[in-house]
Order: C-alpha cells, then sequence, then structure tokens
C-alpha cells in the first residue's frame, strides 16, 4: 500500500516567505509526527499530532512555526518570514496509534537563500 | 551534553563480521527505537523497545532500563546494511511514540 508522502521534495524560497509543507500519512494513521533534519545531525522533535489536536508542540521552535492536521489526515507545516537558519530536511511520519512503529514519508528538502 | 549519545559514530567493516552500535541515554523514557536512514534521507524504523530484546532477521536490539543503554547488534553483515543507524527515545511517561529524541547517528559501511 502507499506509504508516507511529503510535497513538494525540494523547496527554494528567499529569506523573508511563507512556505507551507505538506504530508499525506497512511490512511488509517491516527498519530503524525514533523521531524527537522539538519545536514550531519539527527532529526529534531517539532510537533506530533494524534488525529486532528496537536497533542505536543513543544518542539516548534518559534512563533513563525504552526502546523495543522484539520480533517486528522494531512498535515500542513507552515513557516513564516523564512530564515536561512530554517534551511533543512523536513520529515514527516505516522503511525497506528501512539504504541506502534513510526512509518517515515521520503522528507521535504527546504532551501532558504 | 546530548540526552542521547551513540558510539561509535563512523563504523567501517568487513563482510561477514558482526556489528554493535551502542546507544546510551540520561533521560526516563518509556521506548527506544532504533532506525535506519539511508543516503538519500529515507528513514526505515528498525525496532521499538521498552525492555528486553528484539529480533528481525540479522538485527537484534537489546535495551537494559537500569543502565539506560542499549545495543543493535546485526550478525553476517552485508554491503547492503550500509547505512545511518539512529537511537531515538521516547521521553513520554505513557506511550512510546512521544516526542522523540535523537541521537546523531553512527554511520556503518560494510566493504565486501
Amino acid at each position: 500500500g502507499a506509504g508516507v508522502s511529503q510535497t513538494p521534495s525540494n523547496k527554494v524560497t528567499e529569506k523573508g516567505k511563507y512556505v507551507e509543507l505538506r504530508c499525506d500519512p497512511i490512511s488509517g494513521h491516527t498519530a503524525l509526527y514533523w521531524y527537522r533534519q539538519s545536514l550531519g545531525q539527527g532529526p529534531e522533535f517539532l510537533i506530533y499530532f494524534q488525529g486532528t489536536g496537536a497533542a505536543d508542540d513543544s518542539g516548534l521552535p518559534n512563533d513563525r512555526f504552526f502546523a495543522v492536521r484539520p480533517e486528522g489526515s494531512v498535515s500542513t507545516l507552515k513557516i513564516q518570514r523564512t530564515e536561512r537558519g530554517d534551511s533543512a530536511v523536513y520529515l514527516c511520519a505516522s503511525s497506528f496509534g501512539l504504541y506502534n512503529e513510526q512509518f517515515f514519508g521520503p522528507g521535504t528538502r527546504l532551501t532558504v537563500l | 551534553k546530548n540526552e542521547v549519545e551513540q558510539s561509535p559514530q563512523n563504523l567501517t567493516a568487513q563482510e561477514g563480521e558482526f556489528i554493535t552500535i551502542n546507544c546510551s541515554y540520561s533521560v526516563g523514557i518509556s521506548a527506544l527505537h532504533w532506525l535506519q536512514q539511508h543516503p538519500g534521507g529515507g528513514i526505515v524504523s528498525l525496532f521499538m523497545l521498552s525492555s528486553g530484546k528484539k529480533k528481525h532477521g540479522r538485527l537484534i536490539a537489546t535495551i537494559n532500563i537500569q543502565e539506560k543503554h542499549s545495543s543493535l547488534h546485526i550478525t553476517a553483515s552485508h554491503p547492503r546494511d550500509s547505512a545511518v543507524y539512529i537511537c531515538a527515545v521516547s521521553k513520554g511517561t505513557n506511550f512510546g511514540n512521544e516526542k522523540l529524541t535523537f541521537g546523531t547517528g553512527t554511520r556503518l559501511t560494510i566493504i565486501p
């Protein structure tokens, strides 16, 4: 079956612009997670959803970052007034409940010029 | 000091060798994950464990909760095992997937 998909796969933007990154989880997975991975580093937790609500958003670095999951399926990570330091690979994962393994998407590589 | 430390950072071995990658953590956890990341970025979950030992094919993961330590073993290593192996812990109190904290990974290269 279809895995987790993320679009776009690559996004190049200019400093100060707004970007949206999309994640389509595996159908039926109730939990969805966003991570950020900088070059040479392990992933860093940003936020996770259980259903439509953000269960823990403590990893979002500041108020320029926001994520939604309005219907409990697709999620969008929104970044306002992008900065060069936001450049990273943004990873999405989903799981069936919070006890089961996570399935990762291929990531979106964001480059802020 | 990072909450999750992995060793070694890099490991090169000959095909067929027994591989051990270590992970130590300094916080209370509800579960520990081992993940595999191939060049190009794709991450695959290998194990999620909260006690004891799990085995899948040539891969074995163990955890010692008292010592806050986990190991990932690969038997009869093969060049296709070459990847970055990442340890992550869930700091949530109830579930295994809450707010994962990741190590920086161990880059494994298996030479034919």
